[in-house]
């Protein structure tokens, strides 16, 4: 079974600072992993996601996440935020073998203060 | 392309009531999703079709039915309403298994 830990409820960041959100996972098998944003009164987004390769994986909106295997983390960084990026950020995992079994965090709110 | 519609947007049902959520696509996306969001949480799977004809549960599948008659429709019938269901329900699609999910806006119900 797979499990998602997203650390921070919530993180007040003001504008234009650097932001990192924390995912662990555990799992017993291969997985692929994802951060995915959701906007006020919206559906889900996806910002970025690793399946192999490369351990930093760049996404959308100057957004980027490094996998650490040794450490199960997958943690969203950004090196400076914008008001509009005040969101709710979720992290998931999916093992190799099934679709169905993907598995969300609980869920990061990030506010920005001017 | 509108991506993935779903109606309705609202919906307040009595306990033991009935009704289907809708779901459309129109990216020719073979696979579909249906998912619940509770306060506070992330999503849960309730199913999940991978093509016309084919569905399967997820991981919260108890109180609920789908059908895929065709690649662009994936339907959520609720048959006796509870008010553990009282949720926000997304709609996606993506074109494989690990393709991006296309998300829809949701539909808030509330059971009371």
């Amino acid at each position: 079974a797979q499990s998602v830990t997203q650390l921070d409820s919530q993180v007040p960041v003001f504008e234009e600072a650097p932001v990192e959100l924390r995912c662990n996972y555990s799992s017993s098998v291969s997985v692929y992993l994802f951060w995915y944003v959701q906007y006020p009164n919206q559906g889900l987004q996806l910002l970025l996601k690793y399946l192999s390769g490369s351990t930093l994986v760049k996404g959308i909106n100057g957004f980027e996440a490094e996998f650490n295997k040794s450490q199960t983390s997958f943690h969203l960084r950004k090196p400076s935020v914008h008001i509009s990026d005040t969101a709710e950020y979720f992290c998931a995992v999916r093992p190799y073998s099934s679709a169905s079994k993907i598995i969300f965090g609980s869920g990061t709110r990030l506010s920005i203060r001017p | 392309n509108a991506g993935v519609t779903q109606t309705p947007k609202f919906r307040i049902l009595k306990i033991g009531q009935s009704m289907t959520l809708q779901c459309t696509q129109d990216m020719n996306h073979n696979y579909m999703y249906w998912y619940r969001q509770d306060p506070g949480m992330g999503l849960k799977l309730i199913y999940y079709s991978v093509g016309a004809g084919i569905t399967d549960k997820g991981e919260v599948p108890n109180g609920y039915n789908v059908s895929r008659s065709t690649t662009e429709d994936f339907p959520l019938r609720l048959e006796l309403a509870a008010p553990s269901q009282t949720s926000v329900y997304f709609c996606a699609s993506s074109y494989d298994d690990i393709g991006e999910q296309y998300f829809g806006p949701g539909t808030r119900l509330t059971v009371t």
